[in-house]
């Protein structure tokens, strides 16, 4: 079982609403991921936040606002999202950059 | 811009079949290669290999890197059902803060009773 916590496990949105994901871990982690995963595509790196501070933002539009408000929370902000952003919301964590990334069981999104 | 192919993109087999799943890159600044299992769900861990090219094994799964040729593989010895899923392959940078890995399309491994 993962030790990454993600919820919701499903959500429905629609385009005008403001909505968070959640993402949690107790392994002590210092770096926390956000992936995106559309239908039959691999995962794709949307931030990374290491020692709390962001250190890559993959050119996100803002719409995704992410926050870590300590070394165990991981939350992605949705606000104003398009139907196209509907997909798979992976959180996972590293020990520290570098080391072995672990993915919760993800966060199943659909934009109405 | 790092690129990772993975090949066959889709394999079927017969249980009791023997695999091997192919991953090369061109990485900026490697560090390592990870793989990862995924069914409906999010990936799963299955190895982590450097560039000293030992090989990782846990029971029927087999992986090595090769430096040399920018390539790693995924053998699966006497396969089940249960290894129905599709296999992942990411090499990471070593870029410190800037640490990320870089996904593969995946095989999608099919096997059939």
């Amino acid at each position: 079982d993962t030790e990454v916590t993600q919820t919701p496990k499903h959500l429905v949105m629609g385009m005008t609403n403001k909505k968070s994901l959640k993402c949690e871990q107790h392994m002590g982690h210092r770096a926390m991921y956000w992936y995106k995963q559309k239908a039959k595509k691999p995962p794709e790196l949307m931030f990374v936040y290491s020692y709390e501070k962001l250190s890559i933002n993959e050119s996100v539009p803002s719409r995704f606002s992410p926050e870590c408000p300590n070394s165990s929370l991981l939350n992605l902000h949705l606000h104003a999202l398009q139907p196209e952003d509907s997909a798979l919301y992976l959180c996972a964590s590293s020990q520290s950059p570098g080391n072995t990334i672990y993915f919760g069981e993800g966060s199943w999104l659909t934009v109405v | 811009e790092d690129k990772v192919v993975q090949s066959p993109l889709s394999l079927v087999v017969h249980e009791g079949d023997t695999v091997t799943l192919n991953c090369s890159y061109e990485v900026t600044n490697f560090r390592s290669l990870l793989w990862y299992k995924q069914e409906k769900k999010a990936p799963t861990f299955l190895f982590m290999l450097t560039s000293s090219g030992i090989e990782k094994k846990s029971g029927r799964l087999s992986s090595i890197l090769d430096k040399k040729e920018l390539s790693s593989i995924l053998n699966i010895t006497a396969t089940q059902t249960g290894d129905s899923a599709i296999y992942l392959c990411a090499p990471a940078n070593s870029g410190g803060s800037n640490y990320k890995l870089t996904f593969g399309k995946g095989t999608l491994l099919t096997v059939n009773p």
